[in-house]
This record gives C-alpha cells, structure tokens and sequence, in this order.
C-alpha cells in the first residue's frame, strides 16, 4: 500500500534562515513525488514534482526538493525562508507502476516563518 | 491556461438537507476530476475521482454521492446532511496524459448546523 509521512506537524524558522519540510514515502513500485501549499481557506497549490532524472528538483517560489531512493524521502527545502512562506504544507505520492489516478497526501506541514 | 471553478465559495446547511457542490474546469479537455474533504485544515481525504463522463470511483463509503454530467464539470451531492459533513471540499483535475499532478480548485467551505 501506498502512503506518505510527514513527521513534524510544525515547522518554525526565523526568517532570512534556510527551511526544510521532511516527507518519507513508501510505495511497491517507483514513485511520483509532489508538494504542495496551501494557505488558510484557499485551495493547494502546486509547487514542484519528481517524475524521473535528476534528483533535485526546483519549482516555485525558490523552493526545491530532493529525491532521495535510499532513504525514500523527498524533503521540501529553500535556502532563505520568507515571512510569506508560512503556510501548510502538503507532500504526496503515486506509485507510477500501479493503475489509477489517485495521488496519496500527507497530513501536512504547518511552516511559520517569523520575523 | 487551465482554471478551475467552484461554488459556493461558503454554504451553511441545516441538518437533513440536501447539498450540491459544483465544480468546473476550463481550458482543458477529458480532465481526470476528484473531490476531496479536508477536516479541521489538515488532511486531505479522496472522495471521488473521475476518468470521463459517467466514470465514478468511490474511495470512502458515505452519505455523499458524484456525478460528472459533462467532461468538465463535476458535482459532488447529498440528499440528506449530516453533521459529520462539515469540511472543507476542495476540487481538483489532473490530466490524463501523463502528468500527475493535480491542480485544486478555491474550495467550498460547508458548515451543517
């Protein structure tokens, strides 16, 4: 069975200083990799994805994730956190070897950024 | 570009009452859709998901229903509320090409007093 973990509720970090927002996975297959944002009463927002090739990937707003086989872990990470950035935090998965569309979430990551 | 719409923004129902939740997306053809629920601004639960028109899947057993009338329009209903389904719903569309990922809509907020 698919599923995903993000083992802190809560993030906080001073701003000016870099963020990480950890996420394990755990699928039979090879997996598809995503994180997003959400801010309060508003819909997620797509921030980057790991399909395949090069294990870092960056995406919006200065954020970048790594993909790491090994350790199955796809940490969210931004070398220099903003204010702006608080918000929750969404890490998801899909097991590209199995049929169906369906992405498995997280329980999210709150990120507060103070200044 | 692909947007994606949903209404109402907010609804207050009283228990018993029946619920329609609609959800449209532009710009984009054959879309995969779902409606999730997000209870107490944290996790995310599948409800529905759709390959095409008629094409429901039902991942949680419940007082809510699906239906896909048209490729890009997706209605989440319930002829009776209950109190339990208060949440936030939050529509989503995917394409089916081969990207995976999916975009959400602003949600609809539904409080069952």
């Amino acid at each position: 069975a698919q599923s995903v973990a993000q083992p802190e509720d809560q993030v906080n970090v001073a701003e000016g200083n870099p963020l990480t927002v950890k996420c394990t996975y755990s699928v039979s297959g090879n997996p598809y990799l995503f994180w997003y944002v959400q801010y309060p009463n508003r819909g997620l927002q797509f921030l980057l994805k790991y399909i395949t090739g090069d294990n870092l990937v960056k995406g919006s707003y200065g954020f970048e994730a790594e993909f790491n086989k090994s350790q199955t872990s796809f940490h969210l990470k931004k070398p220099s956190a903003l204010v702006s950035d608080s918000a929750l935090y969404f890490c998801a998965v899909r097991d590209r070897d199995q049929a169906g569309t369906a992405l498995i979430f997280g329980k999210g990551t709150t990120l507060s950024v103070s200044s | 570009s692909q947007t994606i719409h949903q209404w109402p923004a907010t609804l207050v129902q009283p228990v018993g009452s029946p619920l329609s939740l609609e959800c449209t997306v532009e710009g984009t053809s054959n879309p995969n859709l779902y409606w999730y629920r997000q209870a107490a601004g944290r996790g995310l639960q599948l409800l529905f998901y759709s390959v095409g028109i008629g094409q429901i899947s039902s991942e949680v057993p419940q007082n809510l229903s699906a239906s896909r009338p048209q490729d890009r329009q997706f209605i989440l209903s319930s002829k009776k509320l209950l109190l339990s389904d208060s949440g936030f719903y939050l529509c989503a569309w995917s394409g089916n090409s081969g990207r995976y990922e999916q975009y959400f809509g602003p949600g609809t907020r539904l409080t069952v007093t």
